[in-house]
């Protein structure tokens, strides 16, 4: 299957601080990425979808100037956490399409980020 | 009412048990169905891809499906201490963005 990176697997950072994430296809172009969000116990909730060369599109009550996606280049998007509080404490997960699945919304994950905000 | 339900658990069998793992969805718009497995702390892992009624097997795995009760099933024979984890099934019309179930987390006791 294809390969998606995540990094940095574990953030803690103080309140006010921004945090960035970075989401990499490692071995396929994805034109389009997504990010979601977990709650422990919970099941992933879809945050954006991050299209390569445009603005992304935010799912119903997800501030786009809290977090700020950037998709520039066929393997590369990342979630900035502007201004992070405790309240953005969370499991991030981004995945992405691999053209090889053409035709099949077929998703393949990074290992995700633990973002603790103190 | 949500989207798409499944049973939370957790649920705890034995080695080498038959596991039985199932969704069950409202919009019958959506078309295709996958099954993710999700380690604790990690992102999910791709197990099955179904887009019609019937069954699908891989391995020790089947995917089942049945559009018309709008009902999804996982079915893991001779389960391992290794499939311990907690299994999503993902559900999607055609237009990218994923639904996923809540989750099931299974726990095969050794």
């Amino acid at each position: 299957g294809a390969v998606v990176s995540q990094h940095p697997s574990r953030v803690i950072c103080k309140s006010g601080t921004s945090v960035k994430i970075e989401c990499r296809s490692l071995d396929f172009q994805a034109t389009t990425m997504f990010w979601y969000r977990q709650f422990p116990k919970k099941s992933l909730m879809l945050m954006a979808t991050s299209n390569e060369g445009s603005k992304a599109t935010y799912e119903q009550g997800v501030e786009k100037d809290k977090f700020l996606i950037n998709h520039a280049s066929l393997t590369l998007s990342t979630l900035t956490v502007t201004s992070a509080h405790p309240e953005d404490s969370s499991f991030y997960i981004c995945s992405a399409n691999s053209p090889a699945s053409t035709g099949k919304n077929i998703q393949y994950f990074g290992a995700g980020t633990r973002l603790s905000v103190l | 009412q949500k989207e798409v339900e499944q049973d939370p658990g957790p649920l705890s069998v034995p080695e080498g048990a038959i596991v039985s793992l199932n969704c069950t969805y409202s919009n019958s718009a959506f078309q295709y169905f996958m099954w993710y497995r999700q380690y604790s702390r990690k992102g999910p892992e791709l197990l099955m891809y179904t887009y019609s009624s019937g069954n699908k097997e891989d391995g020790r795995f089947t995917a089942q499906v049945d559009k018309s009760s709008k009902y999804i099933s996982l079915f893991i024979r001779d389960s391992q201490p290794s499939d311990s984890a907690t299994y999503l099934c993902a559900l999607d019309t055609g237009r990218r963005a994923l639904t996923f179930g809540s989750g099931t987390r299974l726990q095969v006791q050794p």
